[in-house]
């Protein structure tokens, strides 16, 4: 099994609401990313968890909160979001976070209203 | 930090003709140069990558070229085909997955 599986594929939220992404995979895999990715645009790296700890945040606002319940998990939770966060949420992982074989996701498109 | 830089943005081509998009870096210590392909809508999927001992890679149609020296690196599509079309990335990193930077990429569209 080499997918990364992310749920919701699409959501619409407010600008008032709370909601989460979540990301999963079931390959072994010690080190989950989160990218943003607008259109037209490379994928921006805003957190990476190595070993449920989170070892990376690229200066993200606050209203982006990840979590890593356990090594196979790995969430967004997402509060007062603004228009300009819509975009397309891409989750990753690999081996650990020193190897560069890794899986995307396929993404949750998320647009803020 | 690293930066990747890489052209055309677009590129146009007839199917059966060959394309070349090329990227540059500036960090030496670089030592891992994946390339992604992206669908409309869909995840980043790795098609090639090449690490810092080796000059060129191919697989099948596709094959990857690396000048250390010259910090650049190319990717060549052969006998193009419509489904070919797609936005690409390259990218670099010397420390793993984690510390991967991404081109700004390459809209190829390849026409029957």
């Amino acid at each position: 099994d080499t997918e990364v599986t992310q749920t919701p594929k699409h959501l619409v939220m407010g600008m008032t609401n709370k909601k989460s992404l979540k990301c999963e995979q079931h390959m072994g895999h010690r080190a989950m990313y989160w990218y943003k990715q607008k259109a037209k645009k490379p994928p921006e790296l805003m957190f990476v968890y190595s070993y449920e700890k989170l070892s990376i945040n690229e200066s993200v606002p606050s209203r982006f909160s990840p979590e890593c319940p356990n090594s196979s998990l790995l969430n967004l939770h997402l509060h007062a979001l603004q228009p300009e966060d819509s975009a397309l949420y891409l989750c990753a992982s690999s081996q650990d976070e020193e190897r560069t074989e890794a899986f995307f996701g396929q993404g949750t498109r998320l647009t803020v209203v | 930090g690293e930066n990747v830089e890489q052209h055309p943005s677009t590129l146009s081509v007839q199917e059966g003709d060959s394309a070349v998009i090329k990227c540059t870096y500036s960090d030496s210590a670089s030592n891992y140069f994946p390339w992604y392909k992206q669908e409309l809508g869909k995840r980043p999927q790795l098609i090639i990558d090449i690490r810092s001992n080796v000059g060129e890679k191919k697989d099948q149609r596709i094959a990857v070229t690396l000048n250390k020296t010259a910090k650049h690196f190319s990717l060549h599509i052969t006998e193009t085909q419509p489904e070919d079309s797609a936005v690409y990335f390259c990218a670099a990193s010397m420390r793993g997955f984690q510390k991967l930077v991404f081109g700004t990429g390459t809209r190829l569209l390849v026409s029957p």
